[in-house]
């Protein structure tokens, strides 16, 4: 089984839509994080949580929200879809005090 | 200016041959680097962490030049399955460990 895991792989919304995007992890790490991913822009970071009270603003956060509803739970909101959120988002963990990420399989979004 | 930037590329080499990428960063105060590697519509999977001193993983070593602020990743004896985009990630002091992401470089290695 995949340590960790993201639903919906795919989903195709409408502008003005709100969609949640969820991430479970079974590695035990406290430290979550999601990313979009857009064609020649890399990987930017939306949101981070260090623990289940700790919630941080990446670089891009506007637009979008999350919620860490336990250790293993952090969820993305857009809570209205317009279509330059168009991208592939992808969830991760880490362990305090290292770097290595361990990501989801990713969740293609397209909103139309 | 990016804090870390990459070639896009893509590099195209034939098989065996011996490719490298260079990414440079930005803030002097990095001060841990790593390549990922991610295949097309997959997740990023670390491939190694560089270290000052230069480390190497059976064909794929890794240098860092802290003087020039730069990290390098050589692959030898390239195979098919080497395809794939390279990502260059730094952390920055501060105890906080966020990486940045550079935006990768993609490499085609054809028989």
């Amino acid at each position: 089984d995949a340590d960790v895991t993201q639903t919906p792989r795919n989903r195709i919304t409408k502008t003005g839509k709100r969609i949640m995007l969820e991430c479970s992890q079974t590695k035990g790490h406290d430290r979550m994080y999601w990313y979009r991913q857009d064609p020649g822009l890399g990987l930017r970071l939306i949101y981070y949580s260090f623990d289940v009270k700790d919630i941080n603003k990446g670089e891009i956060s506007d637009g979008y929200s999350v919620s860490r509803q336990a250790q293993a739970k952090f969820s993305l909101s857009l809570e209205s879809a317009i279509p330059n959120q168009t991208a592939l988002y992808f969830c991760a963990t880490s362990e305090p005090g290292t770097t290595e990420q361990f990501f989801g399989p990713g969740t293609r979004l397209t909103v139309l | 200016r990016k804090e870390v930037e990459q070639d896009p590329g893509p590099f195209n080499v034939p098989e065996g041959a011996t490719v490298a990428f260079n990414c440079t960063y930005s803030n002097s105060a990095s001060q841990s680097f790593f390549w990922y590697r991610q295949d097309c519509r997959k997740e990023p999977k670390l491939l190694m962490s560089v270290y000052s001193s230069g480390n190497e993983d059976g064909r794929f070593t890794a240098q860092l030049n802290r003087a020039s602020q730069y990290i390098s990743l050589l692959i030898r004896d390239s195979k098919l399955s080497d395809s794939a985009t390279y990502l260059c990630v730094v952390t920055t002091s501060g105890g906080s460990y966020i990486p940045t992401f550079g935006r990768g470089t993609s490499l085609i290695v054809h028989p």
